[in-house]
């Protein structure tokens, strides 16, 4: 069985501080992308990853692929109350080309 | 603006009643999938359809049921609801399939929540 497991499950912060959630598989992946959910609501794509080392920057979210493409990175800098949502990877499989997601990171920045 | 609508948003029903969640969309996507969401589990995938006429069966497809009859349309049915149907259900839509020709992103609805009592 082909697992993303995400890190940390849940993480609580003040605004204006660093954080970095993190993704990892043993498997190979041809592509990675994140997406955000917020309460209520489906979640939307961020970005996606699909070269070995690439490192994608969307404001104050930094993301990285791994150069073996077995794991992903998202980190935000001085988080923001509205940064606060459930965030997930789902990766595509090399080697059967399915899409798998982590089981998400739940994100609370307070004021 | 195009977009994906699900129906209803929220749901209450009893063990064994048959319950269908409907899905809609605009985009005139080929692919449409379901996934339950489960604190703990992520997204898991129930059913999936690359057209008119094609379904496939995911990685949680048992007690539940899709057809497709048109391309805007992947209704999925309970056929005997269970208590460990309980959960959040989210239809999407791509235009590409990850993988075969593309990343293939997914576009969401907002969800149906499911209670099976």
């Amino acid at each position: 069985t082909q697992l993303l497991e995400q890190s940390p499950q849940f993480l609580s912060i003040q605004e204006g501080e660093n954080l970095t959630v993190y993704c990892n598989s043993s498997s190979v992946f041809s592509s990675l992308q994140w997406y955000r959910q917020e309460p209520g609501e489906g979640p939307v794509l961020l970005v996606t990853v699909v070269t070995g080392g690439e490192v994608k920057k969307l404001k104050r979210l930094t993301f990285q692929f791994g150069d073996a493409r077995k794991d992903s990175s998202l980190h935000i800098t001085a988080a923001q109350p509205g940064d606060t949502g459930l965030y997930l990877c789902a990766g595509v499989a090399s080697n059967t080309g399915k899409l798998i997601f982590g089981q998400g990171t739940t994100l609370q920045v307070k004021p | 603006d195009a977009e994906i609508t699900q129906s209803p948003r929220h749901k209450i029903t009893e063990t064994g009643r048959q319950v269908t969640l409907a899905c809609h969309q605009t985009w005139n996507h080929n692919n449409m999938f379901w996934y339950r969401q489960d604190l703990g589990h992520g997204l898991r995938l129930i059913h999936y359809s690359y057209g008119v006429q094609d379904t496939n069966k995911g990685e949680v497809s048992d007690g539940y049921s899709v057809s497709r009859s048109n391309t805007e349309d992947l209704p999925l049915t309970l056929e005997s609801a269970a208590s460990s149907q309980t959960s959040v259900y989210f239809c999407a839509s791509s235009p590409v399939v990850a993988g075969v020709s593309g990343t293939g992103e997914l576009f969401f609805g907002e969800g149906s929540r499911l209670t099976v009592l």
